[in-house]
């Protein structure tokens, strides 16, 4: 089975501040990655995903995560964060394998301070 | 595209009522996923479809849930009788195996069981 680990529960920091949110995940196969956003009181929005190619990805809104297999990772980041990157950051893992089922991580809090 | 909807946005009930949430996926997708949403819990997978058969609901907390998907363009999830413990917001998001199970969600139905 796969499962999704996420490294910090709630980040807080400061506007311009660099971010980078930590992702592990654990199955031996092939796999699709993802980075879904929630914004307050809203539903889940994809910023970014991994399918094959290039192991840098460069999302929406500046963000960017870097898939590195030998350490079954997908970290997220953004050099300059705004007030308005306050949400909540999910990691998450598909397989062919599994059928497409996604597995989420716990979620990362991120609280930016104006 | 208008996008996975859900429906009701908010209900609100009384512990022992009968209630139902509505979803309509992106049109040509082939999956669609009922998802709970709790701060206690984070996000947990209730139930999955595939070309609407229902494929894993190993997610289902107890015999009070139930889920249809009648047709490629309409699921319910239902909850009879409900109970206070239900409260969350419930997603419902659909992908296509063409798009490698990127999930596109729906804005959520906020269920409040009093």
């Amino acid at each position: 089975a796969q499962s999704v680990s996420q490294h910090n529960h709630h980040v807080i920091l400061s506007e311009a501040a660099s971010l980078e949110l930590g992702c592990n995940y654990s199955y031996g196969g092939t796999v699709n990655l993802f980075w879904y956003v929630q914004y307050p009181g809203q539903h889940l929005q994809l910023l970014l995903k991994y399918f094959s190619g290039d192991p840098l990805v460069k999302g929406i809104k500046g963000f960017e995560a870097e898939f590195i297999k030998s350490k079954f990772s997908f970290n997220l980041r953004k050099p300059s964060v705004q007030w308005s990157d306050t949400a909540e950051y999910f990691c998450a893992v598909n397989a062919r394998s599994n059928d497409y089922k996604l597995s989420f991580g716990a979620g990362t809090t991120v609280t930016v301070r104006a | 595209d208008a996008g996975v909807i859900q429906s009701p946005r908010h209900e609100v009930t009384e512990m022992g009522q009968e209630v139902t949430l509505r979803c309509k996926p992106i049109s040509g997708h082939d999956y669609l996923f009922w998802y709970r949403q709790t701060m206690m819990r984070g996000l947990e997978l209730l139930i999955y479809f595939n070309n609407n058969v229902p494929i894993d609901d190993s997610g289902m907390p107890e015999d009070r849930f139930s889920a249809k998907m009648p047709n490629a363009s309409f699921s319910t999830l239902k909850i009879q009788p409900s109970e206070p413990r239900d409260s969350a917001v419930y997603f419902c998001a659909s992908s296509s195996t063409s798009e490698s199970g990127e999930l596109f969600f729906g804005e959520g139905s906020r269920l409040t069981v009093l």
